[in-house]
């Protein structure tokens, strides 16, 4: 049973510091990763995406793999308040020839800025 | 226009009633999937369609099914409603990616459906 896993928050930062967000997963043989937030009441969109080992950065967010520990992070400098929301963690598991039969989602992180 | 629309966006029915949520998409992909959220429990796959000729059970499918129309278009139906069926459902969409590259597996969400049995 593939598995993802978040502290369920909430994890309050003040404005301005860097959010931190873990996530753990239990499939060795995951491929594909994913942070996506969600507001309250509304769909999840997509923060970032990574596939290799090693940071990936997109203006504010970074996203950090580790595939051996089987972990990854999503980091957010000079958080502001539009940032409070809950923060998905995604797993997939490649089939062959490849294709997604779906993510594993984790619980979610949820995430305070404080002005 | 969104990309992903589905249909209705709020519905309340009584226990016991047939229902129909609809999915549609303009990207052009391939892979739907139908979720549904529960607070504490996070984002649950119910079904998932490759293509018109290709649809699976996901973790939670019991109670549901589900009919792929065309490659824009997936509903998910629940014959018999009941009252822990309510739930905020999702609609998503991915595209196909042989190589397994940058932006494989990517999904995009439409904006759900709140639904209440009551």
């Amino acid at each position: 049973q593939k598995e993802v896993e978040q502290n369920s928050g909430p994890l309050s930062v003040p404005e301005g510091a860097i959010a931190s967000l873990n996530c753990t997963y239990s499939d060795r043989v995951s491929q594909s990763f994913f942070w996506y937030r969600q507001y309250s009441g509304k769909s999840p969109e997509l923060i970032m995406s990574i596939y290799s080992n090693g940071d990936k950065e997109d203006g504010r967010f970074t996203a950090q793999l580790n595939k051996a520990s089987q972990y990854v992070s999503l980091l957010i400098r000079d958080s502001q308040p539009s940032d409070s929301a809950t923060y998905l963690c995604a797993v997939n598991i490649g089939r062959s020839g490849g294709g997604a039969d779906g993510l594993t989602f984790g619980k979610g992180t949820h995430l305070i800025i404080q002005p | 226009d969104a990309d992903v629309t589905q249909t209705p966006r709020n519905r309340i029915t009584k226990t016991g009633k047939r229902i129909m949520l609809e999915c549609s998409q303009t990207k052009g992909h391939d892979r739907m999937y139908w979720y549904r959220q529960d607070p504490g429990l996070g984002l649950r796959l119910i079904y998932y369609s490759f293509d018109v000729k290709d649809i699976n059970k996901g973790e939670i499918s019991d109670g549901y099914s589900v009919s792929r129309q065309a490659q824009a278009k997936f509903s998910l139906s629940l014959e018999s409603a009941i009252p822990n069926q309510t739930a905020l459902y999702f609609c998503a969409t991915s595209d196909f990616f042989g190589d397994r590259g940058e932006g494989a597996d990517t999904q995009y969400f439409g904006p759900g459906t709140r639904l209440t049995v009551l």
